[in-house]
């Protein structure tokens, strides 16, 4: 079975710029959070969807990030324009809907704002 | 103020010492427990997790963890780590009414051969 893949793997642009990191969940997994961690602070929760719909997007930062999971499979985290201060790893976890929340996460994409 | 609490940054110990971890939260009410870890290049692994029951919890690789309510702890302990312990662990807990994982700071422990 496969995992949580997260792509890219690395993404360096500059501020201003426009970014889109791809996350695939594992097959059959409704829940899909989004996570970050900037450099030397904590990991940090960016938002939850249930399938399609977004169910906390509490943690998004501002309105430059649009997070979006179209048809309840894949999801696209948008961040436009990007800012220094975005630079950090962007992870991303995925749970079954039934039973405990157990959250298995992607390897992360490393977001560098230059 | 930091509702999950690792209190070691950084520890370095020399393969076959004892480890222990110690991580506090401040959430009252029924909360989850977990310990992660993401080895050197790799992605973060479940190493144990806490629902109810029994407070001791095994995991993967030899790792424990024991819940203290009233402490409001639970701490990761190794009796002998290796040199492949080195990675960083993070303690997280999803709180009452969330689905989310609150994650503490993390700790980068680095065992010496």
């Amino acid at each position: 079975e496969a995992g949580v893949t997260q792509f890219p793997s690395h993404s360096v642009i500059e501020k201003g710029q426009t970014v889109t990191l791809r996350c695939d969940p594992i097959s059959g997994h409704d829940n899909l959070y989004w996570y970050r961690r900037v450099m030397g602070k904590e990991i940090k929760f960016l938002l939850h969807f249930v399938k399609e719909s977004k169910q906390d997007e509490s943690g998004m930062p501002n309105n430059r990030f649009l997070a979006e999971r179209t048809g309840g499979t894949y999801s696209t985290l948008k961040v436009q324009p990007a800012e220094l201060e975005d630079s950090g790893v962007y992870f991303c976890a995925s749970s079954t809907r039934q039973g405990k929340n157990i959250q298995y996460f992607g390897a992360g994409t490393r977001l560098s704002v230059l | 103020a930091q509702s999950v609490s690792q209190h070691n940054h950084h520890v370095i110990l020399s393969e076959a010492a004892s480890l222990e971890l110690g991580c506090n939260y401040s959430y009252g009410g029924t909360v989850n427990l977990f310990w992660y870890v993401q080895y050197p290049g790799q992605h973060l692994q479940l190493l144990l997790k806490y629902f109810s029951g029994d407070p001791l919890v095994k995991g993967i690789k030899g790792f424990e963890a024991e819940f203290i309510k009233s402490k409001f702890s639970f701490n990761l302990r190794k009796p002998s780590v290796q040199w492949s312990d080195t990675a960083e662990y993070f303690c997280a807990v999803i709180r009452p009414g969330r689905r989310a994982l609150t994650f503490g700071s993390g700790t980068r422990l680095q065992v010496q051969p």
